[in-house]
């Protein structure tokens, strides 16, 4: 079965800081990676994906993670945070050849900017 | 291109109701998946639809239900409501099942309170 673990529930950086989210997976086979973000009182709004081709993967407003295989981790980063970036943080995984394309979801990380 | 639509965003039943939530995809998409989001349980899978067909169900009672129509527009239906019911329902939609690598993209949800 796979399954997403999300470290720390809530992060705090400065304005202008490196934005760090960090996710581990666990699957036993190949799985797509993605990181979604939610607003207060929205949906969620999908920043980047991973499905198995370039693993340092570019997403919107500046974001960008990398797919580590020995780490099994997928990490969201961003240079230099904006205090628009605040809001929960969610990495789901799926593996759609086997059970469709269901999304799994961390418990998820909210982000505080401070300025 | 308008995005996807959920109605009604607030719901407040008592126990023992049932519910029905509706969502309108985007133009085009045929795929249309729900979730839901509690605080303690975070967001879960609850069913998968593309051209009228339910293609994987989550780990749900069978009080949640739902359908979809020919113009992929999908319903979903909570029999005997219970507290614990309460949550905010997530609904996604791609263009081709999720099995494929298209993008979900998520309506802003329908707030459920069960008092």
């Amino acid at each position: 079965a796979q399954s997403v673990t999300q470290l720390g529930s809530h992060v705090s950086v400065s304005e202008g800081a490196l934005v760090l989210l960090r996710c581990n997976y666990s699957s036993s086979v190949p799985p797509y990676l993605f990181w979604y973000v939610q607003y207060p009182n929205q949906g969620l709004q999908l920043l980047l994906k991973y499905t198995s081709a370039a693993t340092l993967v570019k997403g919107i407003n500046g974001f960008e993670a990398e797919f580590k295989k020995s780490e099994t981790s997928f990490h969201l980063t961003k240079p230099s945070a904006h205090m628009s970036d605040a809001a929960e943080y969610f990495c789901a995984v799926s593996v759609p050849y086997i059970q469709g394309g269901k999304l799994i979801f961390g418990q998820g990380t909210e982000l505080s900017v401070k300025p | 291109k308008a995005g996807v639509t959920q109605t009604p965003r607030y719901l407040i039943k008592t126990r023992g109701q049932q519910v029905t939530l509706s969502c309108s995809p985007i133009s085009g998409h045929r795929s249309v998946s729900w979730y839901q989001q509690t605080p303690g349980q975070g967001l879960q899978f609850l069913f998968e639809y593309f051209s009228e067909t339910q293609r994987n169900k989550g780990n749900f009672p069978g009080r949640f239900s739902g359908r979809q129509f020919s113009n992929s527009r999908s319903e979903m239906n909570v029999s005997t409501l219970e507290l614990g019911d309460s949550a905010l329902y997530l609904c996604a939609s791609s263009l081709e099942p999720t099995a494929s690598t298209d993008t979900q993209y998520f309506g802003p949800g329908t707030r459920l309170t069960v008092l």
